[in-house]
């Protein structure tokens, strides 16, 4: 069984830039998330989706950053612009039913903003 | 006060001793508890999770659950190098449905 992809694996880009992460979660899995993670820090929820909806937003900063899963199965999470904080690692899991079903990572985008 | 807290370490034991990796969190109504482990540049990988009180053991790990005392801990037995890694701590709280990270603790295993 396939696991999480996430691409880009790296991306570095300027201030100010946009840039977006491509999640595809294991297959048959309904709930995907995305999260970040800062060095030192354990993973913090940005949104999770049930199929096509998103059920938790709260901590997505809504004025630069956006999500959708427009069929339920991929996604995309996209920053614009992006500024030097948002530098971190950036974490899409799976998981086949709620948040309390166990979850399953991907590799995750690291992603560098100077 | 933190959701779950964790001490950060690192913890440093002899390569065959027993490592124990402890966790506390905030929220009495929680009800899922997982253990990752994640390796430096790489994703969490699932090693264990518990739900009811008392001891679940699987190979060389053991999740203990004490849901009065708010407290979840990890031991790993026969402790390996190749065990060295950040364990991170997962709770589910009750009612909220979202799953709350530690800031994990480091283990190194010296041989």
């Amino acid at each position: 069984e396939a696991g999480v992809v996430q691409s880009p694996r790296y991306k570095i880009i300027e201030k100010k830039q946009p840039v977006a992460f491509w999640c595809n979660p294991i297959s048959g899995h309904n709930t995907l998330y995305w999260y970040l993670q800062n060095l030192g820090q354990g993973p913090e929820l940005l949104i999770r989706y049930e199929n096509e909806e998103a059920v938790d937003d709260s901590q997505l900063p809504k004025d630069r950053f956006s999500a959708e899963r427009l069929k339920g199965v991929d996604s995309t999470l996209k920053i614009q612009p992006a500024e030097l904080g948002d530098s971190a690692v950036y974490l899409c899991a799976s998981s086949p039913r709620g948040a309390g079903d166990t979850q399953y990572f991907g590799p995750g985008t690291r992603l560098t903003v100077l | 006060q933190k959701e779950v807290e964790q001490n950060s370490g690192p913890l440093s034991v002899p390569e065959g001793a027993i490592a124990s990796l402890n966790c506390t969190y905030s929220d009495r109504g929680s009800q899922s508890f997982f253990w990752y482990r994640q390796y430096s540049g790489k994703s969490p990988e699932l090693i264990m999770f518990i739900y009811s009180n008392g001891d679940k053991e699987d190979g060389r790990f053991t999740a203990q659950l004490n849901k009065a005392s708010q407290y979840v801990s990890l031991l790993i037995r026969d402790s390996q190098p190749s065990d060295s890694a950040t364990y991170l701590c997962a709770v589910t709280f009750y009612n909220t449905d979202k799953l709350i990270f530690g800031t994990g603790t480091r283990l190194q295993v010296f041989p």
